[in-house]
């Protein structure tokens, strides 16, 4: 069974610095990873996604993951957080042979940056 | 352009009462989806459609329905609303093929009374 975990409720850090949003993942054979971002009262919006290729996969507004086959994990980075970076977010995997409707998202975690 | 619509954008109903949200695509997508949200979980899939063929997920209660009366429209009936069912629902579409990123309404949050 695939499953994914993101182990932090919530993650705090000052405007300007460096952030990181962990997730980790356990599924059969090779993974497709995704990352979404939640703002108040809105749907789901796609970030980012690992499907092949070069571990380290950039994204929109300036956010990247990189892909760590070893450790099963998919870390959220971003160099330097801006205040409109709070948002809830997501972490998704399914197999790579399965249909899309198998995909399965993490709890979330909740993205606080003050100013 | 809005992409995937949701209406309405809140919907109140009563305890029992049937409620119907309604979603509309402009992406010619052939996959669309309904997840439940509560309280900033994980989104829940309720069921999907491939094409027109309806997928229902084994814990979805039977109280759910779901409607795709052609590519672009997709309706989840909820047919004796209880509290419980208080909730954000988000609607989803993808395109087989392309690597099947979903994109989101903006969801519909349905309050029972």
């Amino acid at each position: 069974a695939q499953s994914v975990a993101q182990p932090e409720d919530q993650v705090n850090v000052a405007e300007g610095n460096p952030l990181t949003v962990k997730c980790t993942y356990s599924v059969s054979g090779n993974p497709y990873l995704f990352w979404y971002v939640q703002y108040p009262n809105r749907g789901l919006q796609f970030l980012l996604k690992y499907i092949t290729g070069d571990n380290l996969v950039k994204g929109s507004y300036g956010f990247e993951a990189e892909f760590n086959k070893s450790q099963t994990s998919f870390h959220l980075k971003k160099p330097s957080a801006l205040v409109s970076d709070s948002a809830l977010y997501f972490c998704a995997v399914r197999a790579r042979y399965s249909s899309a409707s198998k995909i399965i998202f993490g709890s979330g975690t909740r993205l606080s940056i003050r100013p | 352009d809005a992409m995937v619509i949701q209406n309405p954008r809140y919907q109140v109903t009563q305890f029992g009462k049937p409620v119907t949200l309604s979603c509309s695509q402009t992406l010619n997508h052939n996959v669309m989806y309904w997840y439940q949200q509560k309280s900033s979980q994980a989104p829940k899939l309720l069921f999907h459609y491939y094409d027109k063929d309806f997928n229902n997920e084994a814990d979805t209660p039977d109280n759910f329905q779901s409607r795709r009366p052609n590519t672009s429209f997709c309706f989840l009936d909820i047919r004796s609303p209880g509290l419980g069912d208080a909730a954000m629902y988000l609607c989803a579409t993808s395109k087989t093929g392309q690597n099947e990123k979903l994109f989101f309404g903006s969801g519909t949050q349905l309050s029972v009374l």
